[in-house]
């Protein structure tokens, strides 16, 4: 069975750092490209960072681009994603989904910036 | 950047009853390689991640229901729900995959009555 599990959300100020992961199981991490994507509260769904299965391939949403960074350890099967400079508006459920096509996803965890 | 329109934003029906969500891209999601189109449709039930219901944008996705149809090509694309049950309560989004930045429709709440 497909699992998606992420973690390091929480409560952070404006202007400091935090790294999200995502822990796979149940398919062969190594041959998939992996995704991020967010939900403000009450929102809809934001795509946010792409990386290809190799970390060849790497792609970012405008609107964290210089800010954030995927990266992915595929001996822990573990997706990544660091944070930094955060902003209120970067407050939202953050998930990662599999592949293009965003077939599975995790339940998410919860980024609040705020002061 | 490719933008995905959807409609309505929301709709309340009855069970039983058959609904339509569109979506329109304002660039062909067709590739001439596969002939293919990366269109997806997702369903987020409250307090739930999202779901693929449809890839292609008309192939199911394994164990989804028969009531869910996705149809269309190039750049209209619409999610049909037929027999409506009370447990297709939630929010539906579309997704381009087509190229990068990835981008989802703004969502439609399906209510029931």
């Amino acid at each position: 069975e497909v699992q998606l599990v992420e973690s390091g959300g929480g409560l952070v100020q404006p202007g400091r750092s935090l790294k999200l992961s995502c822990l796979a199981s149940g398919f062969t991490f190594s041959n998939y490209g992996m995704n991020w994507i967010r939900q403000a509260p009450g929102k809809g769904l934001e795509w946010v960072a792409s990386i290809s299965s190799s970390s060849s391939y790497i792609y970012y949403a405008d609107t964290v681009k210089g800010r954030f960074t995927i990266s992915r350890d595929n001996a822990k099967n573990t997706l990544y994603l660091q944070m930094t400079s955060l902003r209120s508006e970067d407050t939202a459920l953050y998930y990662c989904a599999r592949r293009g096509g965003l077939d599975f996803w995790g339940p998410g965890t919860m980024v609040t910036v705020s002061s | 950047d490719i933008v995905m329109t959807q409609s309505p934003f929301s709709l309340a029906v009855s069970e039983g009853e058959m609904v339509t969500i569109n979506c329109k891209s304002s660039q062909s999601l067709l590739s001439s390689g596969n002939q293919k189109n990366y269109l997806a449709w997702y369903q987020q039930k409250p307090g739930q991640s999202p779901k693929l219901l449809i890839y292609y944008a008309s192939t199911r996705q394994s164990g989804v229901p028969d009531r869910f149809i996705g149809s269309g090509s190039g750049t209209d694309f619409t999610l049909t729900i037929s027999d409506v049950q009370a447990e297709d309560l939630a929010d539906y989004y579309c997704l381009q995959h087509y190229s990068y930045p990835l981008t989802f429709g703004s969502g439609t709440k399906l209510e029931i009555k």
